[in-house]
Order: C-alpha cells, then structure tokens, then sequence
C-alpha cells in the first residue's frame, strides 16, 4: 500500500527557478529516498536521507526530514528543462522490507 | 553502482497468453527482489516480495495464482503473467537488495506490457 502523500501533484515553473517538492507519511521509518522517472522509464535514484538526518544535499538537490511531522522536502535549486520528470518519495520502514513509494509529483519546467 | 537489468524491456502479447519477466542483478547477490506494477500517470504498486529459495509474499489483492514469482538463485527472479488480459498492461518494476549493503535497493529498467 502507498504511504507517501506527494504535495504538489504537478507543478510547472521557468527555467532557473526552483522547486520544491513536499512528501508526507504515516509510520515510522528507517529512511526516505527520492527518485526521479522520466516519462515511461526507470527510476532514477537521486538521495537517501536517513531517520536521523535532518538534512541533506547533492549538487542542486536539498533535501530535508522533520520525523516529528512524517514529513520530507526535495528541494531543486536553479532548475533546468533536463529536470522535467515525476518525483517520487519512497519509504522504507527497517532493513530488509521494500520501499512504499508515495504518489509523486510531475514537475514541468519551461525553458 | 550495482546493476539490475530485466528482460524483455517491452512485450505485446495476445490476451490468455502467459509472459514471463526476468530481473537478474548483475554484479551482486540479492536474498530478496520486490516486485513493483506502475499504471500510466500513477506511481510504484508494491505486488510481492520475492525471496531466495522460498515463496513470494504477496500483498493484499495481489492474485498469487495469476502472477507466479519464482526466485530460483541469488540474481534471478521471474515475473510470470498468467493468463493475461488487458487491464494486465502495465509497467513493472523489479528491484533488488544487495546482500552486502542491505539500505540500498536498486532497481531495474522496467518492463512494459502490452495485452492486446
């Protein structure tokens, strides 16, 4: 069963500009991840945040954890047209149970 | 990074045929495959769990019957649609977890169905 709760569903913004993806859940987790999926392909993996971090980055992406509130931010800085894709959150509650994904958000940038 | 590779990358298939799905881990041993079903425009559907040497566990409303997971070795699991029909077109998804660094999952690149 789904956990993750994406806001928003879809978001469009120019180029340059950035974006922020939010991520709600319900149980306690070992650690969040993000992907990234281009239209009809595979995931991507982009970061793993775990339940004691708070926050995260690579290159353009930050990611944030509030376990307090179940929730977690992906944060694009400086976006790009390449960014154009469906982000997923993806839970996992300890070591060996699979990933719950959460709804995802279509993100639209416009050169 | 680790590899998982499925085959085939997209299968059309006539509706009663059966398909079958393989996901294989290339450079690594994997004690457990997931088993994922992505309809267009919605997100990852965990089916099963697929475990080395045992049955799959199969998540609630998943048909055991209809999609028959075998996990004969440590690099191999089967995906086998049986008896497919149309509302079975979809994306699936197979993921593995490194027995050595059990956090990370990787996935592979997809299978799409086609039931005409």
């Amino acid at each position: 069963s789904q956990q993750g709760e994406e806001d928003p569903q879809a978001l469009s913004i120019q180029e340059g500009e950035n974006a922020t993806m939010n991520c709600s859940y319900k149980t306690s987790i070992n650690n969040l991840q993000w992907y990234r999926q281009n239209s009809g392909r595979g995931l991507v993996h982009l970061i793993l945040i775990r339940s004691n971090e708070r926050e995260k980055h690579s290159g353009r992406l930050r990611v944030t954890l509030d376990t307090s509130k179940k929730s977690s931010s992906l944060l694009i800085t400086a976006s790009r047209a390449a960014d154009t894709a469906s982000y997923f959150c993806a839970t996992e509650r300890s070591g060996n149970t699979p990933l719950v994904f959460g709804k995802g958000t279509r993100l639209s940038v416009i050169a | 990074g680790a590899v998982v590779s499925q085959h085939p990358s997209r299968v059309i298939c006539k509706s009663g045929t059966s398909v079958k799905i393989e996901c294989r881990s290339l450079d690594f041993q994997a004690t457990t495959m997931f088993w994922y079903r992505q309809f267009p425009k919605q997100s990852l559907m965990l089916m099963a769990t697929s475990n080395e040497g045992s049955k799959a566990t199969y998540e609630q409303g998943v048909e055991k019957d209809k999609f028959l997971i075998n996990h004969a070795s440590l690099t191999l699991s089967t995906l086998t649609v049986t008896s497919a029909h149309p509302e079975d077109s979809s994306f699936y998804i197979c993921s593995a977890r490194d027995l050595t660094t059990k956090e990370t999952q990787y996935f592979g690149p997809g299978t799409r169905l086609l039931v005409l």
